[in-house]
């Protein structure tokens, strides 16, 4: 079945420093979810990425969809204390469920 | 806004009984979803339900049912608990199977002791 893999699993983050989560899936996605979870909250929905290379960005998160439609990433630079949750991305094949990935859980240290 | 409303929030059981945890999606939503989130872990696909007939199946117990009613809203009834099924249980809905994104309700925390 589909898989969706996150690199890293943790990301302990230097406020106001940048980094980079990774998505990757076992099969051609028809689009690509990415939520952000608060500890003790749920998954909250960030954005959607549908087209091959799509770039997104939200002020300062930047969201990139592979070109062949398998991988993402997820890019956040000057990282706040409001960054802190975990980030899980969620792969959509057509017309199937969202399979996420295992998340990475970003800690950020003022 | 209106979102999802799960309920109960918090549920306490025991080994071998049985519980029903209840979704109310968004007016007009006609698509739900059920994952179950263990600590520490991502959310696992259980079910969905698209105009209230089952559209998707994932890992999902054989002691665990669910359904959508007439109003769109669904329930999972779960039996025989055992304590490997304490997670919280969130439930997602959307217009459509190929939605722009789910909404999804606080979940039910279940803790089977």
């Amino acid at each position: 079945g589909q898989q969706v893999m996150q690199i890293p699993q943790y990301q302990h983050v230097q406020e106001g420093e940048d980094f980079t989560t990774y998505c990757n899936s076992s099969t051609t996605l028809s689009n690509i979810q990415w939520y952000k979870q608060r500890p003790g909250g749920h998954p909250v929905f960030l954005i959607q990425l549908v087209k091959s290379g799509e770039v997104k960005k939200q002020k300062r998160l930047t969201f990139q969809f592979g070109e062949a439609k398998k991988n993402s990433s997820l890019h956040i630079t000057a990282t706040q204390t409001t960054d802190v949750g975990t980030y899980f991305c969620a792969g959509q094949a057509a017309g199937n469920k969202l399979t996420f990935g295992g998340g990475t859980r970003v800690l950020v240290k003022p | 806004a209106a979102g999802v409303i799960q309920s109960p929030r918090h549920l306490i059981k025991e080994k071998r009984e049985t519980a029903t945890l209840k979704c109310y999606p968004i007016p007009r939503h006609d698509t739900v979803y059920w994952y179950q989130q263990g600590p520490g872990q991502d959310p696992q696909f259980l079910i969905s339900f698209y105009e209230k007939m089952q559209s998707d199946k994932g890992s999902i117990p054989d002691r665990f049912s669910a359904q959508q009613f007439s109003d769109y809203h669904s329930e999972l009834n779960m039996s025989s608990l055992e304590l490997g099924d304490s997670a919280l249980y969130f439930c997602a809905s959307s217009l459509g199977q190929d939605p722009f994104g789910y909404t999804f309700g606080s979940g039910t925390r279940l803790t089977v002791v």
